[in-house]
């Protein structure tokens, strides 16, 4: 079936550590590929988005996502974060030929001081 | 330029009143869609529109809910009766052909 899969529901990082969000994908061709981030009370804004080309893409906020087609995979990083990235991640997929984006379920994100 | 907007930001009503949330999508976006989003269920599509014609309303939950799209600028989404079980935050998105969604900043619907 196709599906978009966060596998973690919860990660807990120090400031200032290393970050990397899992997501993977079930779909027959590469398709669209974002990220998105949720505040709490604020609506979902966009950190970055892969359509063909290079498969490290960069985005706001220093966050940066590697398409690796050979395991369905799109995983977001951050060498370094900072407690206002404490938020709500979320993986879509935007299949090609579709119109609507799939969400994953989304990663919640706590940041230690 | 101006997002997507959204209102009212935030509504509290109680049950069996009509509720009608309001959403201005980006000029020049095609598509404009609506989502619901709770703890327990996440991010939910409920409906969404191209060219202010209704394409999939497979996510509306129930007849209760309707949504419409009178032209290209105004699109609205009405819970009629309401009932406790729609508390959430509901958002509207628009976006063009390759799928990036804006959104807005949602809104906030308690029903007593």
């Amino acid at each position: 079936a196709q599906s978009v899969t966060q596998p973690d529901i919860h990660i807990t990082v120090s400031e200032g550590a290393s970050l990397e969000l899992r997501c993977n994908y079930s779909y027959g061709a590469t398709p669209y590929l974002f990220w998105y981030v949720q505040s709490p009370g604020q609506g979902l804004q966009l950190l970055l988005k892969y359509f063909s080309g290079d498969t490290l893409v960069q985005g706001i906020k220093g966050f940066e996502a590697e398409f690796k087609r050979s395991q369905s995979s799109f995983n977001l990083r951050k060498p370094s974060v900072h407690w206002s990235d404490a938020a709500e991640y979320f993986c879509a997929v935007h299949p090609q030929g579709a119109q609507k984006l799939v969400f994953g379920q989304g990663t919640r994100l706590t940041i230690n001081p | 330029d101006a997002g997507v907007i959204q209102s009212p930001r935030h509504e509290v009503t109680e049950m069996g009143q009509e509720v009608t949330l309001r959403c201005k999508p980006i000029s020049g976006h095609d598509y404009l869609f609506w989502y619901r989003q709770t703890m327990m269920r996440g991010l939910e599509l409920l409906i969404y529109f191209n060219n202010n014609v209704p394409i999939d309303d497979s996510g509306m939950p129930e007849d209760r809910f309707s949504a419409k799209m009178p032209n290209a600028s105004f699109s609205t989404l009405k819970i009629q009766p309401s009932e406790p079980r729609d508390s959430a935050v509901y958002f509207c998105a628009s976006s063009l052909p390759t799928g990036e969604l804006f959104f807005g900043e949602g809104s906030r619907l308690t029903v007593l």
